[in-house]
């Protein structure tokens, strides 16, 4: 089956840093896509990563490692706006449908 | 904001009615895609259109259809629908050529059945 693992829950102070880890197992891997998601809002994009490797935009940067079916988004400097859900994504095809993780809700406190 | 709109933002309605559900994709998007986000399931793909053709569908109920028209705007149309049909449907769109590209998430409608 198809499976995309994210832990539930994060807490962070304001200004540090925190990893939000994923773990795909699906038929066939096309990219992996970061969303941010604020309660009751539409997701926005973060990152996208196809190559094994870091990409690194601003205070996000966002690993994949297609050998061990894992991926991690990076955010540095947290501010409180940064409190939000994080989606994990990966799209299976060249059509670019995404199969969702569950989301890690990251709560940034001051 | 993305570019992509839907309509209504909200919408009530009774158990074993009809609802039409409307995206507009961004200026120039070809593939337009259509999530359901529900507390206990997340967010789920339920098909995608590229070009007026139906390319992907995922785990959508038979009771759902979807089309997208010549001009490109796509309607979900939800059939006898069920209280567990409550959720927040999304479209998203995106150039929809060889690659995945990033997809812009419209603001959502807010389905209540009751």
């Amino acid at each position: 089956g198809q499976n995309i693992d994210q832990p539930t829950e994060m807490t962070a102070t304001e200004g540090a840093i925190v990893q939000i880890n994923c773990t795909y197992q699906t038929s066939g891997f096309n990219g992996l896509f970061w969303y941010q998601q604020h309660a009751g809002e539409a997701p926005t994009f973060l990152s996208y990563n196809v190559l094994d490797g870091l990409e690194e935009k601003g205070r996000f940067s966002s690993f994949l490692s297609r050998s061990k079916g894992y991926s991690y988004l990076l955010l540095k400097e947290l501010q409180m706006k940064d409190s939000a859900s994080y989606l994990c994504a990966v799209t299976t095809d060249s059509w670019g449908k995404l199969q969702f993780g569950a989301g890690t809700q990251v709560v940034v406190t001051p | 904001d993305s570019g992509v709109t839907q309509t209504p933002k909200h919408l009530i309605t009774a158990t074993g009615q009809r609802v039409t559900l409307r995206c507009s994709p961004r200026s120039g998007d070809l593939s337009v895609y259509w999530y359901q986000q529900s507390l206990d399931q997340g967010l789920q793909f339920l098909i995608q259109y590229y070009n007026g053709e139906e390319r992907a569908k995922g785990n959508i109920l038979e009771r759902f259809s979807a089309q997208q028209f010549p001009d490109l705007h796509s309607e979900l149309n939800l059939s006898s629908l069920e209280l567990g049909d409550s959720a927040l449907y999304f479209c998203a769109s995106s150039v929809g050529t060889v690659d995945p590209y990033e997809q812009y998430f419209g603001p959502g409608t807010r389905l209540t059945v009751t």
